[in-house]
C-alpha cells in the first residue's frame, strides 16, 4: 500500500538558518504530493502541492520538487523564521481507486528560535 | 469565505458514553472526508463522503464508529459506547471535488478525551 515517510524531529533552529525537512514515498499509481502545515493551536493547512514529477511546488518562501526517481519530496526555504515554528506532515493522494484519500507522514516539529 | 468549521472543539466524556462531533464544510464542496490524529497513529483516514453516499467506510475503526451527511453538507460522526482509545483530535476535511489533485480543506478539528 502507499505510504510516507519524513524526517523524525523535533527539529530546531535559529532564526535564517536553512530548512530542509526529509520526505519519501511509496506509492502504486501516479500521486499528487503535498505539504502541509499545523500551526500551534490551528487545523491544518495546505502550504504546497505538485501533481506530477518534476513540478515544484512552493509558498511563502518554502519549496518542494516532486522527484519521482528518487520518490521524494522535500521540503525547503532558505531562512527561516520564528512565525515557521509548526508541525509539518508530508502526504500523498493517489491514483487509482482510492486517489481521495490522503496518506500521511507521521509530521516533523520544527521550532525555530530568536 | 468561510471555511470548515467543527463542533465541539473539545469534548471529554466518561468511557462507555455516545458523543457526536460535526463538521460543515466549505459550501459547494461535493467531497468530505474524516480522519484522526493520535499520539501513537499519526494521522489515520476514517470515511469519505461523495455527496451523501459514503462509498468508502473502509478506515472506520469499529462498528461504534458510524457517521452520515445529510443535504449534500454537514456531517456527524458519532462514537458509540465510547473507550479510552478513541481519544484524539477528529479532523473533517472537505474539497471541492474528490480525485487526485485535490486539495482538501481541514478544519480545526475536534479534540476528543475518553476518561
Amino acid at each position: 500500500g502507499d505510504s510516507v515517510t519524513q524526517m523524525e524531529g523535533p527539529v530546531t533552529l535559529s532564526e535564517e538558518a536553512c530548512l530542509t525537512i526529509n520526505c519519501t514515498y511509496t506509492a502504486t499509481g501516479y500521486p499528487s504530493l503535498f505539504w502541509y502545515v499545523q500551526y500551534p493551536g490551528e487545523g491544518l493547512q495546505l502550504l504546497l502541492k505538485a501533481t506530477k514529477a518534476d513540478d515544484k511546488g512552493s509558498n511563502k518562501g518554502f519549496e518542494a520538487t516532486y522527484r519521482k526517481e528518487t520518490t521524494s519530496f522535500h521540503l525547503e526555504k532558505g531562512s527561516v523564521q520564528v512565525s515557521d515554528s509548526a508541525v509539518y506532515f508530508c502526504a500523498l493522494s493517489d491514483s487509482g481507486g482510492s486517489n481521495y484519500k490522503l496518506t500521511f507522514g507521521k509530521g516533523t516539529l520544527l521550532t525555530v528560535n530568536p | 469565505g468561510a471555511g470548515v468549521s467543527q463542533s465541539p472543539s473539545n469534548k471529554v466524556t466518561e468511557k462507555g458514553k455516545d458523543v457526536e462531533l460535526r463538521c460543515d464544510p466549505i459550501s459547494g464542496h461535493t467531497a468530505l472526508y474524516w480522519y484522526r490524529q493520535s499520539l501513537g497513529q499519526g494521522l489515520e483516514f476514517l470515511i469519505y463522503f461523495q455527496g451523501n453516499s459514503a462509498p468508502d467506510k473502509s478506515g472506520l475503526p469499529s462498528d461504534r464508529f458510524s457517521a452520515e451527511r445529510t443535504g449534500g453538507s454537514v456531517s456527524t460522526l458519532t462514537i458509540q459506547r465510547t473507550q479510552q482509545e478513541d481519544s484524539a483530535v477528529y479532523l473533517c476535511a472537505s474539497s471541492l471535488l474528490a480525485g487526485v489533485q485535490e486539495t482538501q480543506y481541514f478544519g480545526p478539528g475536534t479534540r476528543l478525551l475518553v476518561l
